[in-house]
């Protein structure tokens, strides 16, 4: 099972937006709902922002968004801030396996 | 709060063998599926193995079929994960982390432990 491709690296300025791409197949982000993203900062455990493709967890601001189109899902990250400094990664279920992408390290300028 | 802790880690000579141990708390663990999940150094995630709430079913990623078992005590809130035949590729810190429901079909990780290191070195 090939990884789902993302960019390498994004950046942005602080306040402005920046959409992260999460590109699979048709058996994997394009057959089920469950792709989900999580946030990784330097030396700690990942955690999840959005599951289900859009749906934020309690406690997950609103600045962070999630959508699909076709074969490829997407993380926004809006209102950019130092702290969103960090690797992303989207992960899709792929009928009893789970395919990660490769991750987007993303550089608040 | 839900709490995942994961021990055994540690460096071990291609060939061998190790057990990893993830101790959960602040959940009901024998009603969710659990997960290993590793991350090679300065690399990306990679699934590794997952169980169902009740321990009957498991799926593994092709890279460890065959030489990673995955098993869980309900009894004692706690995830195994059984490495064997240890190759240096295998080198990388291991995650468990819970899923949202009993079974392993679709769903989400949330929360994950903090890891723990595998050094598979001569």
């Amino acid at each position: 099972q090939s990884a789902l491709t993302q960019p390498p690296s994004a950046s942005g300025s602080p306040g402005q937006s920046v959409t992260i791409s999460c590109a699979g197949t048709s058996s994997d982000v394009g057959a089920y709902k469950y792709v989900s993203w999580y946030q990784q900062h330097p030396g700690t455990a990942p955690k999840l922002l959005i599951r289900e493709f859009s749906q934020r967890p309690s406690g997950i601001p609103d600045r962070f968004s999630g959508s699909k189109s076709g074969n490829t899902a997407s993380l926004t990250v809006s209102g950019l801030q130092a702290d969103d400094e960090a690797d992303y990664y989207c992960v899709s279920y792929a009928g009893s396996r789970w395919v990660f992408g490769g991750g987007t390290k993303l550089t608040v300028l | 709060q839900f709490h995942l802790v994961e021990s055994g880690g540690g460096v071990v000579q291609p060939g061998g063998s190790l057990r990893l141990s993830c101790a959960a708390s602040g959940f009901t663990f024998n009603n969710f599926a659990m997960h290993w999940v590793r991350q090679a150094p300065g690399k990306g995630l990679e699934w590794v193995a997952d169980m169902t709430s009740d321990g009957t079913t498991k799926y593994y990623a092709e890279s460890v079929e065959g030489r990673f078992t995955i098993s869980r005590d309900n009894t004692k809130n706690t995830l195994y994960l059984q490495m064997n035949s240890l190759r240096p590729e295998d080198t990388a810190v291991y995650y468990c982390a819970k899923h949202d429901s009993g079974g392993v079909w679709g769903g989400w990780f949330d929360p994950w432990g903090q890891g723990t290191l595998v050094t598979v070195s001569s």
